[in-house]
């Protein structure tokens, strides 16, 4: 069965850079799987943010762009997340979750998914 | 713009009663792209359809899905009561973009 637990760093400072890191088990992360990342604002929905395969392609928010890098590490067997120039307004609850074998045209869908990681930003 | 809207915002029901939420899509999405979760207080969602219609496992069958084009609907033919929570609906699109709806809240009446 397929787990997947986020961690770092739970405050970080306006300007400064968020990293989170997504451990997998149960499952290689060189499987060909999506490695995702979606985050939930306080009190909001919930919004994509990133995709990674293992082989390094990736595909991220067109509004978070120009911030967003998502990495995979496959001796660790982890996937990471890093997002530049943080605000107030990027503070949430950061999960990370699978596509299995990718979207098809059969079936697209976010499972299983991590607890989640609440990052403030803050000084 | 790629757009997910559901209604209602808030369904106040009682246990045993009908659940129906809306999920419309602009533009259309293919029945395989969209899918529902469910999502309790200080939990991550859980995945309850996709594909439209295809329950996950474990999920009762007192869920259920239809639709097609641009609206979509998540039914809970009789409520218990762990199922008064947030329900999401989520799209994929070809040009690589995941989106969700804004949820609805399903609430103790």
């Amino acid at each position: 069965q397929v787990q997947l637990q986020e961690s770092g760093p739970g405050l970080v400072t306006p300007s400064e850079t968020l990293s989170l890191t997504c451990a997998v088990s149960g499952e290689s992360i060189s499987s060909r799987n999506w490695w995702t990342w979606v985050r939930q604002s306080p009190g909001e929905g919930l919004q994509w943010i990133g995709e990674i395969i293992q082989t390094g392609t990736t595909t991220y928010n067109p509004s978070l762009k120009s911030r967003v890098t998502i990495s995979v590490d496959e001796a660790r067997n982890q996937f990471s997340l890093t997002l530049r120039s943080v605000t107030a307004a990027d503070t949430a609850v950061y999960y990370c979750t699978r596509v299995k074998a990718g979207c098809s045209t059969a079936s697209c869908y976010f499972d299983p998914w991590g607890q989640g990681r609440l990052v403030t930003v803050s000084s | 713009e790629i757009v997910l809207t559901q209604s209602p915002g808030t369904l106040s029901l009682s246990p045993g009663e009908r659940a129906t939420l809306s999920c419309r899509a602009s533009p259309s999405v293919t029945r395989s792209h969209l899918a529902w979760y469910q999502q309790k207080l200080g939990q991550a969602p859980r995945l309850l359809l996709y594909a439209t219609s295809t329950r996950a496992a474990g999920i009762p069958l007192r869920f259920s899905g239809s639709g097609s084009g641009t609206d979509f609907t998540l039914t809970i033919s009789r409520l218990e009561p762990e199922d008064f929570a947030v329900y999401y609906c989520l799209r994929y699109d070809i040009s690589d973009v995941y989106t969700f709806g804004g949820g609805t809240k399903v609430e103790v009446k």
